[in-house]
């Protein structure tokens, strides 16, 4: 069982829903960041969160510590929004940063 | 500030060959980060320096890999001798006092 899971692994919509991606995670932890790789392969940090929720723009990601959960929600979702989400379990003194395998999303038109 | 500048963007080179990977973090982060992803294993954490001191290389696979940060603006990931088993993205990442990481464009590393 990987530390981090995410789900889905693959999520297609169309432009306007609103989208979830989930984030579960085993170890404990000191933060979790929120990760978006687009096709071109560029990774953007998108949040670094320890709890509560955070916003920007269409995007809010929301952090349970008790439950070891963590959810990143898109709001009115557009093409552009279509890439691969990673969540980060950052664990212990050293930084190290756990990954989860990915959430591939499409949103169509 | 231009980002996390990572050089070159593409590396074919032949089994046996010494590969080298650089990284210029962003002026004044004090943490750099070198993973690695591949279609099967995902991202994984090669090796953490903090104040240009290595602090977790656990990530390292084995031996033929190595890394360097001489000074805070340049870093080195140096294969030798590559395999094809190497073949992947390599990512350099800096961060600040907040926390917050910031990725490099990474480098495709083929070895044929």
């Amino acid at each position: 069982k990987n530390e981090v899971e995410q789900s889905p692994q693959n999520l297609t919509a169309q432009e306007g829903e609103f989208i979830t991606i989930n984030c579960s995670y085993s170890v404990g932890i000191s933060a979790l960041h929120w990760l978006q790789q687009h096709p071109g392969g560029g990774i953007v940090s998108l949040f670094m969160l320890s709890s509560g929720k955070k916003k920007h723009g269409r995007l809010i990601a929301t952090i349970n510590i008790q439950e070891k959960h963590s959810s990143l929600h898109i709001t009115a979702s557009h093409p552009r929004d279509s890439a691969v989400y990673i969540c980060a379990a950052l664990t212990g003194t050293a930084s190290k940063l756990t990954f989860g395998t990915g959430t591939r999303l499409q949103v169509t038109l | 500030d231009a980002g996390v500048i990572q050089s070159p963007r593409h590396e074919v080179t032949e089994m046996g060959q010494e590969v080298t990977l650089r990284c210029k973090p962003i002026s004044g982060h004090n943490s750099l980060f070198w993973y690695r992803q591949t279609m099967m294993r995902g991202l994984e954490l090669l090796i953490y320096f903090n104040n240009n001191v290595p602090i977790d290389d656990s990530g390292m696979p084995e031996d033929r890999f190595s890394a360097k940060m001489p000074n805070a603006s340049f870093s080195t990931l140096k294969i030798q001798p590559s395999e094809p088993r190497d073949s992947a993205v390599y990512f350099c990442a800096s961060g600040g006092d907040g926390g917050k990481l910031f990725f490099g464009s990474g480098t495709q590393l083929s070895v044929l």
